[in-house]
């Protein structure tokens, strides 16, 4: 069974760094073609892309938020890291972390998520 | 402001068809496989429709998707109250590199 689960603080400050963990199970990060993006949502609005990471060790960030991101993986853990760095209060929102083949479009398993409140 | 365009609300009766659509441009939806997603309060979205118009296994068959050109069509027939949820297209930009989703689009069964 493939399950992903999000772990990090759910309260930061302004100006503060978020570290989300994200720990797979049922797959494993080095097989070929499978990745990890971080995937946010805030209260009420919409889906927002964040990051992935590539089976090949890749990342993809989007441009607006480019320079406040970092994604990683563990492999021998089973964990994909995103940093972000000077959280402000419109980051406040629910993250999640979902799985992606290199080659899809979808995104087929996702975790729980976990929401985090900057304040 | 999402890539990708979606009604932000559709509603229909019980029984009746409801369509939503999802409209981008020639480097995602043009050139990649479009996923619809269900998202229900309080929890993960959910694949109901990949690769344009491929069901996922316990996905009902009132479920189907197409797509032409750079838009995509989310079909759902034979409405049940279960079917309220919100709704999200996406897919990848290959221009980017960047994964796109829609705005979402609220279904009320009325």
């Amino acid at each position: 069974q493939v399950t992903l689960r999000e772990s990090g603080p759910v309260l930061v400050k302004p100006t503060e760094t978020l570290t989300l963990t994200c720990t797979v199970s049922g797959f494993s990060l080095s097989n070929a073609g499978m990745g990890v993006s971080w995937i946010r949502q805030p209260p009420g609005k919409a889906l927002e892309w964040l990051a992935h990471v590539f089976s090949n060790d890749e990342k993809a960030s989007g441009a607006s938020l480019r320079s406040r991101l970092t994604i990683s993986k563990d492999t021998s853990r089973g964990q994909v890291v995103l940093t972000m760095t000077n959280m402000d209060p419109a980051d406040t929102a629910t993250y999640f972390c979902a799985r992606k083949r290199d080659r899809a479009t979808d995104f087929d398993q996702w975790g729980q998520g976990t929401l985090v409140t900057v304040s | 402001q999402s890539v990708l365009t979606q009604p932000p609300s559709v509603s229909a009766a019980p029984g009746q068809k409801v369509t939503i659509s999802c409209s981008g441009g020639r480097f995602n939806i043009g050139n990649n496989y479009v996923c619809w997603y269900r998202q229900l309060p309080g929890e993960a979205p959910k694949v109901v429709i990949y690769e344009n118009d491929k069901r996922p296994s316990g996905i009902s068959d009132r479920f189907s998707g197409s797509k032409s050109g750079t838009s995509a069509t989310l079909a759902i027939t034979g409405l049940q109250t279960g079917d309220e949820a919100d709704y999200y297209c996406g897919t990848w930009d290959s221009n980017l590199g960047i994964g796109v989703f829609g705005g979402g689009t609220k279904l009320t069964v009325l």
